[in-house]
């Protein structure tokens, strides 16, 4: 059974960082791009950050590019997300997601997501 | 490439079949999927790359389109399809999503 567990999640102060990190089991995790998508709370979604099979391939929407960096450790079979310069605009629920096939395809398995708050 | 989806809320009888619609500002090639969000739930997928059925999903759940218009079908709706639902674009980066139609059972 694919599962994916986030954790890291927190009350966080404008302008500090927060790591937010996803335990994957049940697949073979090397295998597969992984991505992170937040959504705020009554709001809807927003990707975040994709990341390739090996890891040396990144995307980001402007929104977060040059702030957060998204990584991968295939022996741990574990994705993070590091979150830098926070703004109260990046309160949401963090999922961690696979993709299916490649970096366009179908998000096919989601965690339960990891709430982050950002205020003072 | 912005995703608008309507209608933003759609209240409807169990039984009922009902289409959503996802335009795209430009064509993006049946790179687009469908997802359920239940209350309180993590989204999932229900129809990827336009058509394409999902292992798992029932049948009644379907889609089509080309182009720049995609719609989501919902054959026979019942109670437990109260959710929000929301197209993706895989087309290109930076991936997006539409705001979302709310499905509400009368």
């Amino acid at each position: 059974e694919v599962q994916l567990v986030e954790s890291g999640g927190g009350l966080v102060q404008p302008g500090r960082s927060l790591k937010l990190s996803c335990a994957a089991s049940g697949f073979t995790f090397s295998n597969y791009y992984m991505a992170w998508v937040r959504q705020a709370p009554k709001k809807g979604l927003e990707w975040v950050a994709t990341i390739s099979t090996s890891g040396s391939r990144t995307y980001y929407p402007d929104s977060v590019k040059g702030r957060f960096t998204i990584s991968r450790d295939n022996a741990k079979s574990s994705l993070y997300l590091q979150m830098n310069s926070l703004k109260s605009e990046d309160t949401a629920t963090y999922y961690c997601a696979r993709h299916d096939y490649g970096g366009y395809s179908e998000l096919d398995y989601w965690g339960q997501g990891v709430m982050v708050t950002v205020s003072s | 490439i912005m995703l608008t989806q309507s209608p933003a809320t759609l209240s409807v009888t169990p039984g009922e079949s009902i289409s959503l619609s996802c335009r795209a500002s430009q064509s993006i090639s049946t790179n687009l999927h469908w997802y359920q969000q239940k209350p309180n739930e993590s989204p999932r997928v229900l129809i990827k790359y336009a058509s394409q059925s999902i292992s798992g999903i029932p049948s009644r759940f379907s889609g089509s389109g080309s182009g720049t218009s995609y719609s989501f079908t919902i054959s026979r709706v019942e109670a437990e399809d109260v959710a929000t639902y929301y197209c993706q674009q895989g087309s290109s980066n930076p991936l997006t999503f539409g705001s979302g139609t709310k499905l509400e059972i009368k």
